[in-house]
């Protein structure tokens, strides 16, 4: 079935640092591909979205690029802010059926140091 | 604008206790999902439903059970309370299939 594999975490860095937390996919068919951001203590947000090969999505400095040939979709930002610490979660939905299941991936927890 | 609303928010059970959450979503979803999220790990899919009326399970069902009579209203229900059930729960909603889901804050249930 349908999967995804995120790098292990937690993943630690200074602020101002380079950002890569990885993730690559198994599915068949032509899934949509997300990254959600999980605040403690809060519910899961969207944070960007690719729904095609090629597809880069962005938002608030993340940018993360749809890559079907590696089937990856690896979440990249410049400069991290402590305040990007946080729990990132690769999804994809199912591109088969009518569902909109999302499979996650297990998270990663991001925590940057002032 | 509320979104998704989950209660309650915290909930201690004693073995063999049933109880149920609530979710309700303001936004005329058609697709809502039950979740539960174990430390360490990723969300697992309890149940989801694509319309009022239409439940079906997800990945790990055993021990619940859902009822959407209504749009707005997904309830899960833990009839026999177990310790393997400690968890997260979280609901999500979303407008149409290929769509981003939306989330509640989630209720977090120990059982003991």
């Amino acid at each position: 079935g349908d999967s995804v594999t995120q790098m292990e975490g937690p993943v630690t860095l200074s602020e101002e640092a380079f950002l890569t937390i990885n993730c690559t996919y198994t599915a068949t068919g032509y899934p949509s591909l997300f990254w959600y951001v999980q605040y403690p203590g809060e519910g899961l947000q969207l944070l960007l979205k690719a729904t095609k090969a090629d597809d880069k999505g962005s938002n608030k400095g993340f940018e993360a690029t749809y890559r079907k040939e590696t089937t990856s979709f690896h979440l990249e930002k410049g400069s991290v802010q402590v305040s990007d610490s946080a729990v990132y979660f690769c999804a994809l939905s199912e591109g088969s059926g009518n569902t909109g299941k999302l499979i996650f991936g297990q998270g990663t927890t991001l925590q940057v140091k002032p | 604008n509320a979104g998704v609303t989950q209660t309650p928010k915290f909930r201690i059970l004693k073995i063999g206790q049933s109880m149920t959450l609530q979710c309700t979503q303001d936004m005329n979803h058609n697709y809502m999902y039950w979740y539960r999220q174990d430390p360490g790990m990723g969300l697992k899919l309890i149940y989801y439903s694509v319309g009022a009326g239409i439940t079906d399970k997800g990945e790990v069902p055993n021990g619940y059970n859902v009822s959407r009579s209504t749009t707005e209203d997904f309830p899960l229900r833990l009839e026999l309370a177990a310790p393997s059930q400690t968890s997260v729960y979280f609901c999500a909603s979303k407008e149409y299939s290929n769509q981003p889901q939306h989330f509640g804050d989630g209720t977090r249930l120990s059982i003991l």
